[in-house]
């Protein structure tokens, strides 16, 4: 099964800045996922990032918060703008792939907004 | 849209025996997947076994087994000689086959094994 890593794997940045997360499979899929993970909460669907197209965003997060791109079939990145407390969260990479697109997941990057 | 309910927030068992988690779930979908996956205080999300609801034989890995009743829209998860690795949180998740590709999950349940 292919390997995802994550970087960074935790951070803590100040209110207002930005953070990229970067996320990097060792072989070529056409499907990822960005999905965030609040304190004690299941997991949110962020967005759908197919490389060659625009990525598709859930309901209730927008383009401009959180930014995506997908240069190629192995990485992507996830920007969280401006960010505040309520952006504290693990936010996790995941790919389809398996005979039943099945998704498997990053490690995780744990952010702290202060 | 689809919903997937845990009902169970948390549960605990001795080492060695067994525990059944349950999960259901809503769609007006006749083809689609579940799955089971398993998050360690490590983070990590790790897919534990996985259904289609077109098989009727329920799947099974290892020490894994799921009760899977389609028009109950019911879809459990045995883990039978339970041991401590098994300590984690285990989310249902449920992904509908018409080519979405995209999980919906459950709010999890917290699996604890005593020793």
């Amino acid at each position: 099964s292919a390997v995802i890593s994550q970087k960074p794997s935790r951070d803590i940045c100040q209110r207002g800045t930005s953070l990229t997360i970067q996320c990097q499979v060792d072989s070529q899929v056409t499907m990822m996922f960005w999905y965030r993970q609040q304190p004690g909460q299941s997991l949110t669907l962020i967005a759908t990032a197919n490389q060659g197209s625009e990525a598709t965003y859930e309901s209730g997060f927008v383009i401009d918060k959180f930014p995506i791109s997908r240069p190629n079939l192995t990485f992507s990145t996830l920007t969280v703008s401006n960010m505040s407390p309520e952006d504290s969260s693990i936010y996790l990479c995941s790919i389809s792939a398996g005979l039943h697109y099945e998704q498997y997941f990053g490690p995780g990057t744990r952010l702290t907004v202060t | 849209a689809q919903t997937v309910t845990q009902s169970q927030p948390e549960m605990s068992v001795q080492e060695a025996e067994t525990v059944t988690l349950s999960c259901t779930y809503d769609t007006s979908e006749s083809n689609y997947y579940l799955f089971w996956y398993k998050q360690p205080p490590s983070r990590q999300m790790i897919l534990v076994i996985r259904q289609e609801a077109y098989k009727q034989q329920n799947a099974t890995e290892n020490r894994f087994s799921v009760n899977f009743q389609k028009a109950a829209k019911s879809f459990s998860l045995k883990i039978s000689d339970s041991q401590l690795g098994d300590t984690a949180m285990y989310f249902c998740a449920f992904m509908d086959g018409a080519g979405s590709y995209q999980l919906t999950f459950g709010k999890g349940t917290k699996l604890s094994v005593i020793p």
